[in-house]
């Protein structure tokens, strides 16, 4: 079973650029979540979808980042624009059921660098 | 306060050696228990959840204590291939958040 694919697995940019994440999870899998893992840190929910529903999104800096997930399926994370503070490797994670059983599946992160 | 708290570590232990880590959660209400585990520079994983009773699986015992918002994870036999950062998870109620302490760094050296 493939596992959650995201990319770019790297970037790079320079503060106030604008980057964007994407993120495909397990099929099947209707929540998704994209948190952020600053280094050192353990990973802090960013936003949580269920299906193309946003149920989470308390503690997204919606001055600078969005997400989306049109059509319940994939979703992007963008962060415009970007502070040096944003430097961190953004985790997508999928689950069944609103992952009842604790069980989420990470992809590898994409692994940002603000400049 | 923080709403997971967990001594970062590292814990230095031969192989072999038996460690524990603790873990303490700020909100009551606080419904499950998980410990999760994440190789440097990989994803996290489940490693373990967490029950009310107590439970073990193989090495690693995990147990929970709600009057002291209190969990901890026991891994006995230490291997190498153990070395990694334990991170404890907390479900809250809600929207069923899961909220990541900061980890536990373990170095298991020959």
């Amino acid at each position: 079973e493939a596992g959650v694919a995201q990319s770019p697995r790297y970037k790079i940019i320079e503060k106030r650029q604008s980057v964007a994440f994407w993120c495909n999870p397990i099929s099947g899998h209707a929540t998704l979540y994209w948190y952020q893992q600053i280094l050192g840190q353990g990973p802090k929910l960013l936003i949580q979808f269920q299906n193309n529903g946003v149920v989470d999104d308390s503690q997204l800096p919606k001055d600078r980042f969005s997400a989306e997930r049109l059509k319940g399926v994939d979703s992007t994370l963008k962060i415009q624009p970007a502070k040096l503070e944003d430097s961190a490797v953004y985790l997508c994670a999928s689950s069944l059921n609103k992952g009842t059983s604790g069980e989420l599946f990470f992809g590898e992160g994409s692994r940002l660098t603000v400049l | 306060r923080k709403e997971v708290e967990q001594d970062p570590g590292p814990f230095n232990v031969p192989e072999g050696a038996t460690v524990a880590f603790n873990c303490t959660y700020s909100n009551s209400a606080s419904q499950s228990f998980f410990w999760y585990r994440q190789d440097c520079r990989k994803e996290p994983k489940l490693l373990m959840s967490v029950y009310s009773s107590g439970n073990e699986d193989g090495r690693f015992t995990a147990q929970l204590n709600r009057a002291s918002q209190y969990i901890s994870l026991l891994i006995r036999d230490s291997k190498l291939s153990d070395s990694a950062t334990y991170l404890c998870v907390v479900r809250n109620t809600g929207f069923q958040k899961l909220v990541f302490g900061t980890g536990t760094r373990l170095l298991v050296s020959p």
